[in-house]
């Protein structure tokens, strides 16, 4: 059964380096999505993309946040410059269409800043 | 967004059926119900929805209340390894949306052997 990865599996960085978290999404999917899950708390939607460009993002996905489709399979989050409060669990999310079909997520991103 | 509520945890007996309630009173005609689960340390994973009439397939059954406000997600016999967080969340259905998911706090369900 086809399934969305994601690598690293844990990243652990430094306050004010740039991270890329990895995914590669389910092949046929024509939608991706990250979100994010601080410890204990709820998950939150950062960012949708389609048709390579950003369709939706919330308050969180600020100027330090950008995504890519770099290559037609991969699909990056680039956090420019973490701070503390960027720890959190980072998932990866890709949907054949918007609205009417399930999203598939990955087993996500945990990422550490020191 | 429309908002839902659903209770903070449940428990069940493994192989007892499981019912996971979902109150969404202010839901618009054109929001489907959807239910995701969230293993310990694993992502979110879809588990069924449904816009008005009961659905069925091989995870579990959903039961839509008739004026929608309210909706019922239904595990016929749980296992340990339904011990999640439930998570019920209302996606719009038009074109301009491209179809995020906004997550409450869900409701965990503790299965006991």
């Amino acid at each position: 059964e086809p399934e969305v990865t994601q690598t690293p599996s844990h990243q652990v960085t430094q306050m004010g380096q740039e991270v890329i978290l990895r995914c590669v999404p389910i092949s046929n999917h024509l939608y991706f999505y990250w979100y994010r899950q601080i410890l204990g708390q709820k998950v939150e939607f950062l960012v949708s993309f389609y048709n390579n460009e950003i369709s939706e993002k919330s308050e969180i996905f600020d100027d330090q946040f950008s995504v890519e489709r770099p290559d037609g399979s991969n699909f990056t989050l680039k956090i420019r410059s973490t701070k503390l409060e960027d720890s959190a669990m980072y998932f990866c999310a890709s949907s054949y269409s918007g609205t009417y079909n399930e999203q598939f997520f990955g087993p996500g991103t945990r990422l550490t800043v020191l | 967004d429309a908002k839902t509520t659903q209770p903070n945890s449940m428990e069940s007996n493994e192989e007892e059926p499981v019912h996971l309630p979902c109150n969404h009173s202010t839901i618009s005609g054109t929001d489907y119900i959807h239910w995701y689960r969230q293993l310990p340390s694993q992502g979110p994973e879809y588990v069924i929805h449904g816009l008005t009439s009961n659905v069925n397939n091989r995870m579990a059954s959903l039961a839509i209340a008739e004026d929608r406000k309210s909706s019922t997600l239904i595990l016929h016999r749980a296992t340990l390894r339904d011990a999640a967080v439930y998570y019920c969340i209302l996606r719009p259905n038009y074109g301009g949306s491209q179809g995020n998911l906004i997550f409450g706090k869900g409701t965990k369900l503790s299965v006991k052997p």
